[in-house]
């Protein structure tokens, strides 16, 4: 058990540019969360996956965001045409509700600089 | 649907005072509940859950916390503060069947005074 693993942990780019986000789960953890967390605001639920199936989306997630997870093990959260907005900590969790400890894993999040 | 409340966005105490954060939940199925820890510039640490078993729970670095159904308290508490303890601590719930999403409070900063 790794843990989970976000990359990358930093990244700044300019207004209107595409970014890319990649979230490494727990092996076994079949479902996957992503979260947006802007500053002195807890988590915000934005979209989750089981194995590859993307179940639920937020009202948070308009159009310029997507988010994949092709073969049920790592995802990642795309944002198009970036907007000063879009500035946060990007958390990805995952989980095994199977599991009686239902303990979500989160990863140590990627953070957004829009400039 | 689901919500969390923490009352008080600071909390101030000093080392070695009892801490308590405060969290009251809504939830329209039984819940599970979580606390997690916050640290700068870091991921969400699972600090105890709460997941239908003994309502009262204990958990990591000296943390505990009683789920109340009556009163939809989950208050986190901890006997003696240390100042490696500061951080930001946040309340989650999640329903106990379908999503498991969890949905957090707004977080409480627990400030520890030397």
């Amino acid at each position: 058990d790794t843990g989970v693993s976000q990359d990358p942990r930093h990244k700044i780019t300019k207004r209107g540019q595409n970014v890319t986000f990649r979230c490494d789960p727990i092996s076994e953890h079949n479902r996957l969360y992503w979260y947006r967390q802007t500053l002195g605001q807890g988590p915000e639920f934005l979209t989750y996956f089981q194995n590859e199936a993307q179940l639920e989306k937020s009202r948070l997630l308009s159009d310029r965001f997507s988010a994949e997870r092709p073969k049920g093990s790592f995802s990642t959260l795309e944002i198009q045409r970036t907007e000063q907005g879009d500035s946060a900590m990007y958390l990805c969790a995952s989980v095994l509700p199977s599991r009686s400890d239902y303990g979500y894993t989160f990863g140590s999040g990627t953070r957004l600089t829009v400039v | 649907a689901q919500s969390v409340t923490q009352l008080g966005s600071h909390v101030s105490v000093s080392e070695g005072a009892l801490v308590l954060l405060r969290c009251n939940y809504s939830s329209s199925v039984p819940p599970y509940l979580f606390w997690y820890v916050q640290y700068p510039n870091q991921g969400l640490q699972l600090l105890l859950k709460y997941t239908s078993a003994a309502t009262l729970v204990k958990g990591i670095n000296g943390f505990e916390a009683e789920f109340k159904k009556s009163e939809t308290s989950f208050h986190l508490t901890k006997p003696s503060a240390h100042m490696s303890d500061a951080a930001e601590y946040f309340c989650a719930v999640t329903p106990s069947g379908g999503s498991y999403i969890p949905t957090f409070g707004r977080g409480t900063s627990l400030i520890v005074h030397p």
